[in-house]
């Protein structure tokens, strides 16, 4: 079974840098793209942009591209999801995601 | 890009009801589209995928049908535990756009 485990709650703020982690197994970890997903307190799901793990060639939502930064380590089978200067309106949870699994979430909270 | 747009934004209907979700693409698409169900304070789970094709362990009530640019997510016989929001997804190409979501009460 597809298990995607994500690092846990940040505290940030605003200014700083995050990254978080989702590392799957269970499954061929090449073969899938992960998906990063955004949701806002309330709101409905967000999507970031996508990574193939097997040669990490990434595609963002206009609406994210440039604020943050997906990468992937296949020889740990971890994606990434990177902000280089957080603000405010950052706070929600992410997913990663693949089509037949989800990561736990990470709630990421940003506030001076 | 194609855009999806999802509808109602919610609904109300009594156990054992039949309920129809649908999400209308902007122009025409492969069959690559899920439907999740998110129940409050739970992580998103996938229903259906390839736009008809139940995922192992969802119970038989669920179904996923497409007619052109429409695909609808089908509820049959409605259950207190299928209290949720319902989201579709496209997934064969970038963006992978999610549909607005569905809120699904019982009256």
């Amino acid at each position: 079974d597809v298990q995607l485990v994500q690092s846990g709650t940040e505290v940030k703020n605003p200014g700083e840098s995050l990254t978080i982690s989702c590392r799957g197994s269970g499954y061929s970890f090449i073969s899938y793209w992960i998906n990063w997903v955004r949701q806002l307190p309330g709101e409905g799901l967000e999507w970031m942009g996508t990574i193939d793990p097997n040669d990490s060639h990434t595609d963002y939502s206009p609406s994210f591209q440039g604020h943050v930064t997906i990468s992937v380590d296949k020889s740990i089978s971890t994606a990434y999801l990177h902000w280089s200067s957080l603000k405010a309106s950052d706070t929600a949870m992410y997913y990663c995601a693949v089509l037949t699994g989800w990561g736990q979430g990470t709630l990421v909270s940003v506030s001076s | 890009d194609i855009q999806m747009t999802q509808s109602p934004a919610s609904l109300s209907a009594s156990e054992g009801d039949r309920v129809t979700i649908t999400c209308r693409a902007s122009q025409g698409m492969s069959n690559s589209l899920a439907w999740y169900q998110q129940k409050p304070g739970q992580v998103p789970k996938l229903l259906i995928h390839a736009a008809s094709t139940l995922h192992s362990g969802v119970p038989s009530r669920f179904s996923g049908s497409r007619s052109g640019t429409d695909f609808t997510l089908t509820i049959n016989s409605l259950q207190p535990e299928d209290v949720a929001t319902y989201y579709c997804q496209k997934y064969d190409s970038a963006p992978r756009t999610f549909g607005q979501g569905t809120k699904v009460e019982i009256k």
